[in-house]
Protein backbone atom coordinates (compact mmCIF):
# COMPACT_ATOMS: atom_id res chain seq x y z
CA UNK A 1 0.00 0.00 0.00
CA UNK A 2 1.40 3.69 -0.64
CA UNK A 3 0.06 7.29 0.13
CA UNK A 4 -4.02 8.04 -0.49
CA UNK A 5 -4.13 10.54 -4.14
CA UNK A 6 -5.06 13.71 -3.56
CA UNK A 7 -4.54 16.73 -6.09
CA UNK A 8 -1.89 18.57 -6.14
CA UNK A 9 -3.72 22.08 -5.95
CA UNK A 10 -7.18 23.41 -5.93
CA UNK A 11 -7.96 27.32 -5.52
CA UNK A 12 -10.51 29.42 -5.22
CA UNK A 13 -11.60 33.28 -4.82
CA UNK A 14 -13.19 34.27 -1.05
CA UNK A 15 -16.53 33.20 -0.61
CA UNK A 16 -16.43 30.28 -2.83
CA UNK A 17 -16.56 26.99 -2.61
CA UNK A 18 -13.68 24.22 -3.25
CA UNK A 19 -13.56 20.15 -2.43
CA UNK A 20 -10.32 18.16 -2.70
CA UNK A 21 -10.68 14.07 -3.15
CA UNK A 22 -8.72 11.79 -1.49
CA UNK A 23 -8.30 8.22 -3.39
CA UNK A 24 -7.62 5.30 -1.67
CA UNK A 25 -8.50 1.68 -1.98
CA UNK A 26 -11.11 -0.91 -0.51
CA UNK A 27 -8.43 -1.77 2.32
CA UNK A 28 -8.31 1.72 3.73
CA UNK A 29 -10.55 4.59 2.69
CA UNK A 30 -13.45 1.94 1.12
CA UNK A 31 -13.34 -0.82 4.30
CA UNK A 32 -13.15 2.29 7.38
CA UNK A 33 -15.15 5.09 8.21
CA UNK A 34 -12.20 6.62 10.03
CA UNK A 35 -10.52 9.01 7.57
CA UNK A 36 -9.09 12.14 9.04
CA UNK A 37 -8.18 15.56 7.63
CA UNK A 38 -5.41 18.19 8.55
CA UNK A 39 -4.57 21.83 7.61
CA UNK A 40 -1.01 22.56 8.03
CA UNK A 41 0.28 26.25 7.39
CA UNK A 42 3.86 26.48 6.99
CA UNK A 43 6.21 25.72 9.55
CA UNK A 44 3.74 24.99 11.92
CA UNK A 45 1.99 21.23 12.89
CA UNK A 46 -1.04 20.06 11.19
CA UNK A 47 -4.22 20.30 12.60
CA UNK A 48 -6.67 17.95 13.30
CA UNK A 49 -9.89 19.73 11.01
CA UNK A 50 -12.35 16.56 10.39
CA UNK A 51 -12.23 13.28 11.82
CA UNK A 52 -14.43 9.78 11.82
CA UNK A 53 -15.53 10.62 7.64
CA UNK A 54 -17.60 13.90 8.57
CA UNK A 55 -16.91 14.68 12.34
CA UNK A 56 -15.57 17.99 13.46
CA UNK A 57 -13.58 18.94 16.36
CA UNK A 58 -14.86 21.46 18.39
CA UNK A 59 -13.22 24.68 17.47
CA UNK A 60 -13.19 23.65 13.54
CA UNK A 61 -15.69 26.34 11.80
CA UNK A 62 -19.03 24.54 9.89
CA UNK A 63 -17.15 25.51 6.24
CA UNK A 64 -15.70 22.36 6.59
CA UNK A 65 -17.41 19.18 5.85
CA UNK A 66 -16.30 16.04 4.79
CA UNK A 67 -17.85 12.79 3.48
CA UNK A 68 -17.14 9.40 1.72
CA UNK A 69 -18.11 7.74 -1.41
CA UNK A 70 -16.68 4.21 -2.12
CA UNK A 71 -12.84 4.39 -2.27
CA UNK A 72 -12.70 8.16 -2.09
CA UNK A 73 -13.27 10.74 0.68
CA UNK A 74 -13.46 14.41 0.75
CA UNK A 75 -13.10 17.75 1.97
CA UNK A 76 -15.09 20.39 1.33
CA UNK A 77 -14.78 23.72 2.52
CA UNK A 78 -16.89 26.43 1.79
CA UNK A 79 -17.25 30.36 1.86
CA UNK A 80 -13.34 30.04 1.66
CA UNK A 81 -11.33 32.70 3.08
CA UNK A 82 -8.06 33.92 2.75
CA UNK A 83 -6.88 31.98 6.52
CA UNK A 84 -7.23 29.08 4.47
CA UNK A 85 -4.56 29.00 2.22
CA UNK A 86 -2.36 26.39 3.43
CA UNK A 87 -1.61 22.25 2.45
CA UNK A 88 -4.29 19.59 3.43
CA UNK A 89 -3.77 16.34 3.75
CA UNK A 90 -6.32 13.01 4.37
CA UNK A 91 -6.22 9.92 6.31
CA UNK A 92 -7.13 6.56 6.44
CA UNK A 93 -7.22 3.63 8.97
CA UNK A 94 -6.26 0.50 7.13
CA UNK A 95 -6.12 -1.81 9.96
CA UNK A 96 -3.25 -1.58 12.78
CA UNK A 97 -1.78 0.57 9.88
CA UNK A 98 -2.55 4.36 8.62
CA UNK A 99 -1.94 6.36 5.52
CA UNK A 100 -1.53 9.99 4.60
CA UNK A 101 -2.51 11.03 1.58
CA UNK A 102 -0.34 13.29 -0.58
CA UNK A 103 -1.38 16.45 0.08
CA UNK A 104 -3.41 19.46 -1.80
CA UNK A 105 -2.30 22.93 -1.17
CA UNK A 106 -5.34 25.55 -1.74
CA UNK A 107 -4.85 28.80 -2.92
CA UNK A 108 -7.33 31.87 -2.16
CA UNK A 109 -6.86 33.97 -5.20
CA UNK B 1 -4.59 21.89 28.23
CA UNK B 2 -3.17 18.67 26.47
CA UNK B 3 0.29 19.73 25.00
CA UNK B 4 2.52 17.67 23.24
CA UNK B 5 5.95 19.35 23.57
CA UNK B 6 8.89 17.44 21.17
CA UNK B 7 12.69 18.05 21.92
CA UNK B 8 14.78 20.50 20.12
CA UNK B 9 16.37 20.64 16.65
CA UNK B 10 19.45 18.10 15.88
CA UNK B 11 22.26 17.84 13.80
CA UNK B 12 23.84 14.61 13.08
CA UNK B 13 26.77 13.09 11.49
CA UNK B 14 25.57 10.47 8.25
CA UNK B 15 26.22 6.58 10.46
CA UNK B 16 25.23 8.22 13.85
CA UNK B 17 22.00 8.23 16.06
CA UNK B 18 19.64 10.41 17.02
CA UNK B 19 17.39 10.30 20.22
CA UNK B 20 13.83 12.30 19.61
CA UNK B 21 11.37 12.78 22.74
CA UNK B 22 8.01 14.16 22.95
CA UNK B 23 6.92 14.99 26.58
CA UNK B 24 2.73 14.76 26.95
CA UNK B 25 1.05 16.66 29.79
CA UNK B 26 -2.69 17.57 30.40
CA UNK B 27 -4.33 14.26 29.85
CA UNK B 28 -3.66 10.23 30.73
CA UNK B 29 -0.73 9.48 29.14
CA UNK B 30 -1.53 5.55 29.11
CA UNK B 31 -5.14 6.32 27.74
CA UNK B 32 -3.83 7.29 24.05
CA UNK B 33 -1.33 5.72 21.98
CA UNK B 34 1.32 7.76 20.29
CA UNK B 35 2.16 8.27 16.70
CA UNK B 36 5.00 9.33 14.53
CA UNK B 37 5.20 11.18 11.45
CA UNK B 38 7.38 12.52 9.06
CA UNK B 39 8.09 15.42 6.92
CA UNK B 40 10.81 15.59 4.56
CA UNK B 41 11.88 19.08 3.44
CA UNK B 42 8.90 20.33 0.98
CA UNK B 43 7.29 17.02 1.43
CA UNK B 44 3.96 15.69 2.88
CA UNK B 45 3.42 13.46 6.14
CA UNK B 46 4.45 9.96 6.21
CA UNK B 47 3.02 7.77 8.93
CA UNK B 48 5.90 6.15 10.45
CA UNK B 49 4.25 4.00 13.06
CA UNK B 50 2.88 3.98 16.56
CA UNK B 51 3.49 2.94 20.10
CA UNK B 52 0.94 1.42 22.64
CA UNK B 53 1.56 3.23 25.90
CA UNK B 54 0.57 0.58 27.90
CA UNK B 55 2.50 -2.45 27.00
CA UNK B 56 5.15 -0.47 25.37
CA UNK B 57 4.52 -2.51 22.10
CA UNK B 58 5.22 -0.79 19.07
CA UNK B 59 3.89 -0.70 15.29
CA UNK B 60 6.04 0.36 12.76
CA UNK B 61 4.90 1.35 9.09
CA UNK B 62 6.61 -0.06 5.79
CA UNK B 63 9.98 1.50 5.15
CA UNK B 64 10.28 2.49 9.33
CA UNK B 65 11.91 -0.82 10.13
CA UNK B 66 14.88 -2.20 11.55
CA UNK B 67 16.59 1.79 12.37
CA UNK B 68 13.81 3.16 13.83
CA UNK B 69 12.62 2.70 17.52
CA UNK B 70 9.75 3.67 19.38
CA UNK B 71 10.22 3.83 23.18
CA UNK B 72 8.33 5.36 26.75
CA UNK B 73 9.13 6.46 30.00
CA UNK B 74 5.76 6.30 31.44
CA UNK B 75 7.02 7.68 34.60
CA UNK B 76 7.88 10.95 32.91
CA UNK B 77 4.79 10.89 30.60
CA UNK B 78 7.32 10.49 27.65
CA UNK B 79 7.83 9.02 24.12
CA UNK B 80 10.96 8.54 22.53
CA UNK B 81 11.72 8.08 18.72
CA UNK B 82 15.33 6.81 17.94
CA UNK B 83 17.00 6.51 14.70
CA UNK B 84 19.99 4.56 13.68
CA UNK B 85 22.63 4.50 11.10
CA UNK B 86 21.68 8.03 9.84
CA UNK B 87 21.55 9.39 6.31
CA UNK B 88 20.65 12.09 4.30
CA UNK B 89 17.39 11.03 3.48
CA UNK B 90 16.38 10.72 7.27
CA UNK B 91 16.77 14.66 7.26
CA UNK B 92 13.07 15.76 8.23
CA UNK B 93 10.62 16.82 10.49
CA UNK B 94 9.75 15.02 13.12
CA UNK B 95 6.15 14.88 14.91
CA UNK B 96 4.50 13.01 17.56
CA UNK B 97 1.08 12.56 17.47
CA UNK B 98 -1.61 11.51 19.81
CA UNK B 99 -4.33 9.56 18.89
CA UNK B 100 -7.30 10.40 20.14
CA UNK B 101 -9.81 7.98 18.81
CA UNK B 102 -9.04 5.94 15.45
CA UNK B 103 -6.46 7.04 13.24
CA UNK B 104 -7.41 10.72 14.99
CA UNK B 105 -4.20 12.36 15.48
CA UNK B 106 -5.57 15.24 17.77
CA UNK B 107 -2.77 16.63 19.38
CA UNK B 108 0.47 17.11 17.75
CA UNK B 109 4.13 18.06 19.13
CA UNK B 110 5.66 21.24 17.48
CA UNK B 111 8.28 19.41 15.70
CA UNK B 112 11.94 18.10 15.75
CA UNK B 113 14.27 18.84 12.85
CA UNK B 114 16.70 16.41 12.27
CA UNK B 115 19.65 17.33 10.01
CA UNK B 116 21.74 14.47 8.71
CA UNK B 117 24.99 16.16 7.31
CA UNK B 118 28.78 15.39 7.05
Amino acid sequence: QSALTQPRSVSGSPGQSVTISCTGTSSDVGGYNYVSWYQQHPGKAPKLMIYDVSKRPSGVPDRFSGSKSGNTASLAISGLQAEDEADYYCCSYAGIYSFFGTGTKVTVL
Amino acid sequence: QVQLVQSGSELKKPGASVKVSCKASGYSFTSYTMNWVRQAPGQGLEWMGWINTNTGNPTYAQGFTGRFVFSLDTSVNTAYLQINSLNAEDTAVYYCARDGVVATYDYWGQGTLVTVSS
